[in-house]
This record gives C-alpha cells, sequence and structure tokens, in this order.
C-alpha cells in the first residue's frame, strides 16, 4: 500500500530534550516535506526536499533540522525543544516535475513540549 | 504569501450548498484543495492549473481564475461527510518550490 509513514504518533517531552520525529515513504517520491498546523494558522511549511541531499527553508524553519539521506526517509530534528513548539505535525511527499501531483500526508504526529 | 480563505466557518443543514473562497496576494499557477477530519491528515480533492478550469468530483467541484488569483469550491446538496476543515494551497512554481495553504474554512453540515 503507498503511504507516507511518521513515528511516534503522539509525542510527551521536556524543554530541552533532543528528540527526532521519523518520515518514511514507500512511494519513490523526490520530493518530501514537513508541516506543522496550529488552530487559526493552517499548515505551514518547516523544510522541504527536491531529493537526496538536497534541503531548503520553508515558512517557519527556526527551531528544527532536517536530514535526507536516503530517498525514503526524512526525519524532522527538534534539538532543543521548547513549549511553542508544541503542535501537530505533517510529514508530506509528492513526485516532482509534475505540477499537478498532489501532496499524499502521514497521518500526522501530535507534540506536546512541557 | 499565505493565500487568504473566506468565510473561516459555516454550518449548513444537509441538501444546502456552500462556496469557499481562496484568494492570492501573489500570482498562481496551481490551485490545491484538501478536506481535513478533526485530527487526521488532509486529504487530497483536486488540483486547478491555470486557465480558468473547472473540475468536479462528485458534488464537489471548483473554479480557478488566475487573473484575479482566487479559486473558489463549490459544495452542492452537501452530505453529513463533507463536514470538516478545507484547505487551499499554492505551489511551485511561482513560489518556487515553496507550498503554502490557507488558515482553513471549517465546515459543519448539520441533519
Amino acid at each position: 500500500e503507498a503511504q507516507v509513514t511518521q513515528n511516534p504518533r503522539y509525542l510527551i517531552t521536556v524543554t530541552g530534550k533532543k528528540l527526532t520525529v521519523t518520515c518514511s515513504q514507500n512511494m519513490n517520491h523526490e520530493y518530501m516535506s514537513w508541516y506543522r498546523q496550529d488552530p487559526g494558522l493552517g499548515l505551514r511549511q518547516i523544510y522541504y526536499s527536491m531529493n537526496v541531499e538536497v534541503t531548503d527553508k520553508g515558512d517557519v524553519p527556526e527551531g528544527y533540522k532536517v536530514s535526507r539521506k536516503e530517498k525514503r526517509n526524512f526525519p524532522l530534528i527538534l534539538e532543543s525543544p521548547s513549549p511553542n513548539q508544541t503542535s501537530l505535525y505533517f510529514c508530506a511527499s509528492k513526485r516532482t516535475g509534475w505540477v499537478e501531483e498532489t501532496q499524499y500526508f502521514g497521518p500526522g504526529t501530535r507534540l506536546l513540549v512541557l | 504569501q499565505q493565500p487568504v480563505q473566506s468565510p473561516q466557518a459555516v454550518i449548513l443543514r444537509e441538501g444546502e450548498d456552500a462556496v469557499i473562497n481562496c484568494s492570492s496576494s501573489k500570482a498562481l499557477y496551481s490551485v490545491h484543495w484538501y478536506r481535513q477530519k478533526h485530527g487526521e491528515a488532509p486529504v487530497f480533492l483536486m488540483i486547478l492549473l491555470k486557465g480558468g478550469e473547472q473540475k468536479g468530483h462528485d458534488k464537489i467541484s471548483a473554479s480557478f481564475n488566475e487573473k484575479k488569483q482566487q479559486s473558489s469550491l463549490y459544495l452542492t446538496a452537501s452530505q453529513l461527510s463533507y463536514s470538516g476543515t478545507y484547505f487551499c494551497g499554492t505551489g511551485p512554481p511561482v513560489t518556487g518550490n515553496q507550498f503554502y495553504f490557507g488558515t482553513g474554512t471549517s465546515l459543519t453540515v448539520i441533519p
């Protein structure tokens, strides 16, 4: 089944404790992206990657890191989480080269930083 | 560059129609529409390209006016399953490789 998976689905942590949220897709998509969703603000792009070893900042990259060492994986790293990073996070992927392509979203990771 | 959606929220009775608008301050090349149920991932509805193309998907259709930099989503004869939050989104190539989603429109259909 074609899908985007994220782990963990729920995470409670404390300020400053480094964490990683994994994202994996099995559709051989070149483009992968991370979004955060907050009430009233919609989905905002954090980082995206056009292909392996190619990453770029989205609209709200502060406090986050990403890496793209393999085509299928795109982990999101919070080196020193703060309470304002409490949010619902989505990973997404799509093919590149086709403007008409939709993005496929993972199930989401709900993060609470105390 | 985030698109602006209106209305922010709407409540309908089953069978009624609704229109959700999406406008951008920047030129649009394509507009994506998604629906999201509470706590779930956004689900793709349709993509429209510049040219005023109107697409349909069951009783949900959309139009795209690139000159006005606007898109509208039309829901006719609404069903309970239409409830959710609707997002429009804009992306490449005008925005580089970034995607921008609107703030969402909450749609509630009641019996």
